[in-house]
């Protein structure tokens, strides 16, 4: 298995509502990384975990909240959004020092 | 700091001719650089990667890329385009400081004129 498997793949909310991003791997990559990509820009780095502990919080807002409950499951848990985080979130995953990420195909996230 | 610069926001070339997207780095040290493809409505796959080995980089699909130490550049190239590879590129530098971070260009759009 070479995938990242990321679900749902489209995801619309409302402000109020509580949801969660998954993402899984299997090809036993110990580093799983949460990056957010707006419109005709490249993707924005948001949180990283190495060996299932959070290694980098890019200042993300607390409305954002990730989870890594074993070493090929990555969640992020979503809540109070506002219209602004609407945006395509993707999921990748490597080996610590070697940069040739693995990205997922993303979830396409509306909040209205 | 490390950075890279995209040089052509839009790239537009005929099927069957040569394809040239340009890149420019800036790192105080020797850096692992990287071209990623994102197809509309995709997310991101690794073309090829340099990280000290080879010079002449070949990757997937056909593209190649050349590190070029005394012009601080790291272009992607493919001999003939195909309709399939209309898609944005981006071109990604590591972080010196840290193994868990890497820095994406602007992107490259690529269009493909039959």
């Amino acid at each position: 298995d070479t995938e990242v498997t990321q679900t749902p793949k489209h995801l619309v909310m409302g402000m109020t509502n509580k949801k969660s991003l998954k993402c899984e791997q299997h090809m036993g990559h110990r580093a799983m990384y949460w990056y957010k990509q707006k419109a005709k820009k490249p993707p924005e780095l948001m949180f990283v975990y190495s060996y299932e502990k959070l290694s980098i919080n890019e200042s993300v807002p607390s409305r954002f909240s990730p989870e890594c409950p074993n070493s090929s499951l990555l969640n992020l848990h979503l809540h109070a959004l506002q219209p602004e985080d609407s945006a395509l979130y993707l999921c990748a995953s490597n080996w610590p020092g070697n940069y040739g990420y693995t990205f997922g195909s993303g979830t396409r996230l509306t909040v209205v | 700091a490390q950075s890279v610069t995209q040089l052509d926001s839009h790239v537009s070339v005929s099927e069957g001719t040569p394809v040239l997207l340009r890149c420019n780095y800036s790192s105080s040290y020797s850096p692992s650089l990287f071209w990623y493809v994102q197809h509309p409505n995709k997310g991101l796959q690794l073309l090829l990667k340099y990280t000290s080995a080879a010079t002449l980089v070949k990757g997937i699909n056909g593209f190649e890329a050349e590190f070029k130490k005394s012009e601080t550049s790291f272009h992607l190239t493919k001999p003939s385009a195909h309709m399939s590879d209309a898609a944005e590129y981006f071109c990604v530098v590591s972080d010196q400081y840290r193994d868990d971070k890497i820095i994406f260009g602007k992107g490259t759009r690529l269009h493909i004129l039959p």
